[in-house]
């Protein structure tokens, strides 16, 4: 069965520095997705892409968050200068109508130090 | 804000049906319940969903109440693997690009 697939599955960074997060949709998929989980929290929703554009954005998803889709496969969230307050977990996910199902992908912990 | 209400959490014995209830009592007519499990720390996992009518597929069964106000998810012979975090989620797709909005869901635990 095809799957949401991310890159790294852990990484570790100092604050201040930025990060790229790396995911690779299913393949016929249009819909894109980011959520984050901060430990012993809930979900919660990033920002949505489709049509090469930003469809929606939580207030989560301020100037230091961005999302581009640089080929026809990857689509990754940069943090420009990360905190300590980004560390969580990230996940992507992916659908291919607009009424489907997400597919979720397992997911990068972020550690800020 | 999430707009369904769920136990925090449940138990299940091994090979015993799991019912997991969930209320959604402001749900519009163009609403679909979705449910979703997490399994420690992975990505949230798509488990099933419908509009009105009962559903089954072949992780689970969905049944929807007449008046659409709540609805259960019944794993019919529940495995130590089914232990997880299940969320119940109300989706319009009619104002949103479809964006999920997770709550706390339910910490079902299987045991032997």
């Amino acid at each position: 069965e095809p799957e949401v697939t991310q890159t790294p599955s852990h990484q570790v960074t100092q604050m201040g520095q930025e990060v790229i997060l790396r995911c690779v949709p299913i393949s016929n998929h249009l819909y894109f997705y980011w959520y984050r989980q901060i430990l012993g929290q809930k979900v919660e929703f990033l920002v949505s892409f489709y049509n090469n554009e930003i469809s929606e954005k939580s207030e989560i998803f301020d100037d230091q968050f961005s999302v581009e889709r640089p080929d026809g496969s990857n689509f990754t969230l940069k943090i420009r200068s990360t905190k300590l307050e980004d560390s969580a977990m990230y996940f992507c996910a992916s659908k291919n109508r607009h009424n489907s199902p997400l597919h979720f992908g397992n997911g990068t912990r972020l550690t800020v130090t | 804000d999430a707009k369904t209400t769920q136990p925090t959490s449940m138990d299940c014995a091994e090979g015993r049906a799991a019912n997991l209830p969930c209320n959604h009592s402001t749900i519009s007519g163009n609403e679909y319940v979705y449910w979703y499990r997490q399994i420690h720390s992975q990505g949230p996992q798509y488990i099933i969903h419908g509009l009105k009518n009962n559903e089954t597929n072949e992780m689970a069964s969905l049944i929807i109440t007449e008046d659409r106000k709540s609805s259960t998810l019944i794993l019919p012979h529940a495995t130590l693997r089914d232990t997880a975090v299940y969320y119940c989620i109300v989706l319009d797709y009619g104002g949103s690009q479809g964006n999920l909005i997770f709550g706390k869901g339910t910490k079902l635990s299987v045991k032997p």
